[in-house]
């Protein structure tokens, strides 16, 4: 079993609709997470950052963490043709003594105008 | 304050040449990390570096590469000998100490490309 695991798409939305990206993850003792978004040829932009259970929203964007079940999920409203990018999952484990950010494959989020 | 700084954007060897990657980490960030990332591929992880010690370096192949992060200067990744399979995007990111608490900050990378 893959520790960050995200469903690599492609995932296909209407301009407008709601994008939903999930991400399940192994350790249960991960004690933060993020979302990263990276356009093609660039390099991964934090976009998100969650540490508790619930919702957290920055605009557009809005962050579910939920531990019991080991899952954190993106939501992206109004979804614009911009958004269209691969939406990385990683998060924070403790290992030796020392933190590690573990990353998920990658979703390819593709919006259709 | 500048953000993480990659040098060159652009690397083009020759087989068998050597190849110098560099990365100037955010001010105040202590930490730094080096991934690659193949074309239409995911970032595998190649080293962890604090200044003048290299703390994990699980991801490194064994055999060409090395990284360091001196106490003055930029961490450098070190490729000798290249081959094509080494073409890759090349990241570097850095964090304060702790920073993986808040994530981290992704220089723009260094585009390898071995003709």
């Amino acid at each position: 079993q893959k520790e960050v695991e995200q469903n690599s798409g492609p995932l296909s939305v209407p301009e407008g609709a709601i994008a939903s990206l999930n991400c399940t993850y192994s350790d249960r003792v991960s004690q933060s997470f993020f979302w990263y978004r990276q356009y093609s040829g660039k390099s991964p932009e934090l976009i998100m950052s969650i540490y508790s259970n619930g919702d957290k929203e920055d605009g557009r964007f809005t962050a579910q963490l939920n531990k019991a079940s080991q899952y954190v999920s993106l939501l992206i409203r109004d979804s614009q043709p911009s958004d269209s990018a691969t939406y990385l999952c990683a998060v924070t484990n403790l290992r030796d003594s020392n933190y590690q950010l573990i990353w998920g494959a990658g979703t390819k989020l593709i919006i259709k105008p | 304050n500048a953000g993480v700084m990659q040098n060159p954007r652009h690397l083009v060897r020759r087989r068998g040449q050597e190849a110098r990657l560099r990365c100037s980490p955010m001010k105040g960030h202590s930490h730094v990390y080096w991934y690659r990332q193949l074309p239409e591929e995911g970032l595998k992880f190649m080293v962890y570096l604090q200044k003048e010690n290299i703390i994990d370096e699980s991801g490194m192949p064994k055999e060409r590469f090395s990284a360091e992060f001196p106490k003055e200067g930029p961490s450098i990744l070190r490729i000798q000998q290249v081959v094509r399979g080494d073409s890759a995007a090349y990241f570097c990111a850095s964090s304060p100490p702790r920073g993986l608490v808040y994530g981290y900050t992704f220089g723009s990378g260094t585009r390898l490309t071995v003709v």
